[in-house]
């Protein structure tokens, strides 16, 4: 099976503008989580979708929002970009059912000039 | 709320010397405990979990954790460190929620492999 894959892999963009990430999960996996991992705040927990619906949510601002289809592939969504948003963003996968491990893309470099 | 302690930010071992990476986690409830590894530029990868059962376990590269309940914590062990070993490791915990588990991860510990 492929894994899970995140396009793009490396963005620059500058402050005040919008991003769009996607990540593709495992085939069959119906659950996709977002992380962020920065030096100073390690890695936390953006939110989870299931089935086209958002089950959990950290604490992050509105301006990060995210979306699953229908094939279960997910984007998340930076508004107004700010310098502190400079980050690896992570997708992982999994099942979604009772407990499952969740498998990790490789991250989307991005970078709030 | 549960969360994770990694005391070591950095732990520097010479090869084929034994190592521990500590971890202590915090929550009111029962909990699942996982160490991943991150090699640059490379997302996570799972190097062992531990859900229910015995408290031992082993996971890939030769790696081992011990869940200890009454001190809250799920120390990685390896008896013999290797090269290829360089990477930061990632203690996490979740509560159990059916399916909707969400990671609380530490800040990490860069392993150095000294040859």
């Amino acid at each position: 099976k492929a894994g899970v894959t995140q396009t793009p892999r490396y963005l620059i963009k500058t402050r005040g503008q919008q991003v769009t990430l996607s990540c593709s999960p495992i085939s069959g996996h119906r659950s996709v989580s977002w992380y962020q991992q920065t030096p100073g705040q390690g890695l936390q927990f953006l939110f989870e979708y299931f089935s086209e619906t958002q089950r959990n949510k950290g604490n992050f601002p509105g301006r990060f929002s995210g979306r699953q289809f229908s094939n279960s592939r997910s984007e998340m969504n930076v508004s107004t970009l700010e310098l502190g948003d400079s980050a690896l963003y992570l997708c992982a996968s999994s099942p979604g059912q009772v407990y499952n491990e969740q498998f990790f893309g490789p991250g989307t470099r991005l970078t709030v000039l | 709320a549960q969360s994770v302690t990694q005391l070591d930010s950095q732990v520097p071992v010479f090869e084929e010397a034994p190592v521990e990476l500590r971890c202590n986690y915090s929550s009111s409830v029962s909990v699942y405990l996982f160490w991943y590894v991150q090699y640059p530029n490379q997302g996570l990868q799972l190097l062992l979990k531990y859900l229910s059962g015995s408290t031992l376990v082993k996971g890939i590269n030769g790696f081992e954790a011990e869940f200890n309940k009454s001190q809250t914590s799920f120390h990685l062990r390896k008896p013999s460190v290797h090269i290829s070993d360089t990477a930061e490791y990632f203690c996490a915990v979740s509560e159990p929620n059916f399916g909707n588990e969400k990671l609380t991860f530490g800040t990490g510990t860069r392993l150095t492999i000294i040859p």
